[in-house]
């Protein structure tokens, strides 16, 4: 059964600084793993997906990466603003439905 | 706006009742998934349905929780004789495949039981 793990649990950082977001997973057989964020009582935004096939996927100021081989995943936000502040969750499908399993969340503030 | 909405946004029951929530995908997905989420964790799996069929169900969907698709459209997910361990937030995500392979959200039902 596929496990995936976030830490740290939270986070708080000043503003500016750049950060990372670490996720891991127990099966490294996965199709892709994709990256969210939630606001509070929100639902979730899609920010990078990133297949199997490959290391890295950016967005603006995001980077992911992935390495399959340890099971594990970074989010690296660069330059980090107050509106970043937000859960950060990831997730991997899994099942003959990939259906998708997700860490618990690494919830990030930024202080101006 | 053409992204999966969901209703009601909010729902507080009593302990006992019934309540049905629904969930509208994007048009073009064919697949649709009903996650729940409890406070400080990530959401976990309830059930999956290619177009009108309900394929998969997780361990978590009790007997008094059953969903429907009727005609591959807009989903139902109702819970019969609601406990205080029913509260959280519901989602519903759907899919369309290649080439994006992402899982849209809705914004979520948040059950409160008293």
């Amino acid at each position: 059964k596929q496990e995936v793990t976030q830490i740290p649990a939270a986070l708080s950082v000043p503003e500016g600084e750049n950060l990372v977001l670490n996720c891991s997973f127990t099966d490294s057989a996965i199709y892709n793993l994709q990256w969210f964020r939630q606001d509070p009582g929100k639902g979730l935004t899609s920010l990078l997906l990133i297949q199997s096939s490959q290391r890295e996927q950016t967005s603006g100021r995001l980077n992911a990466s992935l390495d399959k081989s340890s099971g594990r995943s970074t989010l690296y936000i660069a330059a980090s603003q107050p509106g970043d502040s937000a859960t950060y969750l990831c997730a991997v499908p899994s099942g003959s439905a990939r259906q998708l399993t997700f860490g618990s969340g690494t919830q990030l503030t930024v202080l101006p | 706006d053409t992204g999966v909405s969901q209703n009601p946004r909010h729902k507080i029951t009593k302990r006992g009742q019934n309540v049905t929530f629904r969930c509208d995908p994007i048009s073009e997905h064919n697949r649709l998934y009903w996650y729940r989420q409890t406070l400080g964790q990530g959401p976990e799996f309830l059930t999956y349905f290619q177009n009108e069929a309900q394929l998969e169900k997780s361990r978590l969907l009790s007997d008094r929780f059953s969903a429907e698709r009727p005609k591959g459209s807009f989903s139902t997910l109702e819970i019969q004789r609601t406990e205080q361990g029913d509260s959280a937030m519901y989602l519903c995500a759907s899919f369309g495949g290649a080439p994006t392979d992402t899982q849209y959200f809705g914004p979520g039902t948040r059950l409160t039981v008293l």
